[in-house]
This record gives structure tokens, sequence and C-alpha cells, in this order.
């Protein structure tokens, strides 16, 4: 197993300008999620998706659009970058089981944006 | 306040020294917590859930204080290689629809 897969590992984008970073796990995970993380501030949930079909905003969703056509993945897309979208995405899947959500983590996306 | 808090640190400690630290929680919905371990620069790992009975793995111990809303992680025997940032989860909601809270860590050094 893979795992959790991120691409790419860094980034660099002019303010202004669009990507999508991709993610993929072969768990078969119902809930896979979005965080940023910045220093000082921790992780901060983007979006977040219970199944194909389903996502959700999460703490942080402003400038960026998720979707989840397949259970393997959930793309994060920024519709127009801004510097204040500098920072480390990590995409991470569970099983919500009973026991609650026990997450694994992609090795991260690190984005510059000028 | 903030929903999930943890003291930054750094916990500066020897070799074999026992550490423990603390997270506190607002949100008394709260259905479930664990702690994660980051290393510089790398992606949070599971370290351990965390039960109201409490649970132990090897040299770590996790308890849980509905009561006064924290949980703790208590860690023996330090090696150099529990060096890393530790991280509590706060999950809120039920029926496979949780919100997880990350705290922001708490530093660990471990030095010779």
């Amino acid at each position: 197993n893979a795992g959790v897969t991120q691409t790419p590992k860094f980034q660099v984008l002019k303010t202004g300008q669009s990507m999508t970073l991709q993610c993929a796990q072969d768990m078969n995970h119902e809930y896979m999620s979005w965080y940023r993380q910045d220093p000082g501030m921790g992780l901060r949930l983007i979006h977040y998706s219970v199944g194909a079909g389903i996502t959700d905003q999460g703490e942080v969703p402003n400038g960026y659009n998720v979707s989840r056509s397949t259970t393997e993945d959930f793309p994060l897309r920024l519709l127009s970058a801004a510097p204040s979208q500098t920072s480390v995405y990590f995409c991470a899947s569970s099983y919500s089981g009973t026991g609650g959500l026990s997450q694994y983590f992609g090795p991260g996306t690190r984005l510059l944006v000028l | 306040r903030k929903e999930v808090e943890q003291d930054p640190g750094p916990f500066n400690v020897p070799e074999g020294a026992t550490v423990a630290f603390n997270c506190t929680y607002s949100n008394s919905a709260s259905q479930s917590f664990f702690w994660y371990r980051q290393d510089c620069r790398k992606e949070p790992k599971l370290l351990m859930s965390v039960y109201s009975s409490g649970n132990e793995d090897g040299r770590f111990t996790a308890q849980l204080n509905r009561a006064s809303q924290y949980i703790s992680l208590l860690i023996r025997d330090s090696k150099l290689s529990d060096s890393a940032t530790y991280l509590c989860v706060v999950n809120k909601g039920t029926g496979g629809s949780y919100i997880p809270t990350f705290g922001r860590g708490t530093s660990l050094i471990v030095h010779p």
C-alpha cells in the first residue's frame, strides 16, 4: 500500500495563478481532509469529505475548492493564489469507525505564493 | 479561549527522564481524542488514541479527564528519538462525520 500520496511536493506560484494539489489514498477510507500548517498556527482544517460526492467546509475554506468524485482522490484547488496561502498543505484519510477518526497523512505539499 | 490548547514548550529533558504534556479542550461535546507525533518538516503520525479509562503503549501513557476537559501524554524513559512535536487532536461529531481540531503542538527535546 502506498497510503496517502500528494503531488507536487513543492510549488511556487505567482499571485493570481490557480493550481490543483493532488491527493490520493489506496486504503479505501471514506473520510478525507485537507489541512494547512503555518508556523505557530498548528494544523487547520480547510475542507473535508465523508465519502464520494460529499464535501464540507472546515475552519479556513476561503480561496479553496474541493471535489470528491471517487473514494480514492480528493484534489484541492486554489482558485486565485494569494501570498497568504503560502503554507504547507497536508492531505489525510481515515476510516471513521465508532472509535472516531485516526488519520493517515500524506507527506505534504510546500507552496510558496509570490 | 482557543478550542484546543497546548503548552508549546520546548520541554528540554535528559535521556531517561519522564515527561508529561497536557492538552485542554473547551468543547464539552468532543467525542474522541488522539495524540500525534510530528517530526521536523514531516507529516503528523498517529501516536495513540486516548480513552476515558486511560491507555498505555510501551513507554507512552495517555489519559482523558472529561470532567476537567483535558488529555495528557506521559512518556517514560525518554529516548533521543522521542524528540519531536506532539499534537493533540480533539474530534467532535458523530455518525462518521467528525470535525478534528488540532492543538498547536508541544515541542520535546531529549538531550544526551
